[in-house]
């Protein structure tokens, strides 16, 4: 079974600062897909950023990119300048890429950001 | 443009009470799963279907109970509730990889919060 692991609870950053994320996941599987989701207070799950295990290179959204290490299984979100509105609860999670297994998802414990004014 | 519908948002039940949490998606998506979060713990499966008359357990499934009668709709039961039960339950939905966009999101509901008291 495939597990992901978060490492720090909480974070904080000040406004327009760079902050980054750790994830580490466990798998045996060699194609899978990793996504960081973003959980505001309002509840709602909005994901924030993927990658394909297959690609070598690192994902970026905006202010948003990732720095993806498949040998040492790690996957790391960075947040470049910092806002408000990034303050929320943030989730690695793992999908298999196999035909039957890829139906769900395994998140980490997650990591609380706080923007500092 | 509803994507995946929640109700109720909020519920208290008292111990012992049963209830069915709703969920519906009009976007055919053949993948649908429930997922509690509790603090501290991510969010763990409880059950997923992977298409209509098919479902299947997934890390916490103890005293829910789903069924998948249409594509559409995948109703949690909570058969006889515990405290432990208190939560707040997401149910998501997705395409199968494979088609069209073999990198497929999960698309998530507003979630219900439920206190057993």
């Amino acid at each position: 079974a495939q597990t992901v692991t978060q490492s720090q609870p909480e974070m904080s950053v000040q406004e327009a600062e760079t902050v980054t994320l750790s994830c580490t996941y466990d798998t045996s599987e060699s194609d899978y897909y990793l996504f960081w989701y973003k959980q505001p207070p309002s509840r709602q799950m909005i994901l924030v950023i993927r990658q394909e295990a297959y690609k070598q290179q690192n994902a970026t959204e905006n202010r948003f990119s990732v720095n993806f290490q498949k040998a040492a299984k790690s996957f790391s979100l960075k947040i470049s300048d910092s806002q408000l509105g990034d303050a929320a609860m943030y989730f690695c999670a793992y999908r298999s890429g196999l035909y039957f297994g890829n139906e769900k998802l395994t998140f980490g414990t997650g990591t609380r950001l706080t923007i500092i004014p | 443009n509803a994507g995946v519908t929640q109700t109720p948002k909020f519920q208290v039940l008292k111990t012992g009470q049963s209830m069915t949490l709703q969920c519906a998606q009009d976007m055919n998506h053949e993948y649908m799963s429930w997922y509690r979060q509790d603090p501290g713990m991510g969010l763990r499966l409880i059950h997923y279907s992977v298409g209509a008359g098919i479902t299947d357990q997934g890390e916490v499934p103890n005293g829910y109970n789903v069924s998948r009668s249409t594509t559409e709709d995948f109703p949690l039961r909570l058969l006889s509730a515990a405290p432990s039960q208190t939560s707040v339950y997401f149910c998501a939905s997705s395409p199968p990889r494979g088609l069209q966009d073999p990198n497929t999101e999960a698309f998530f509901g507003q979630g219900t919060r439920l206190t057993v008291v």
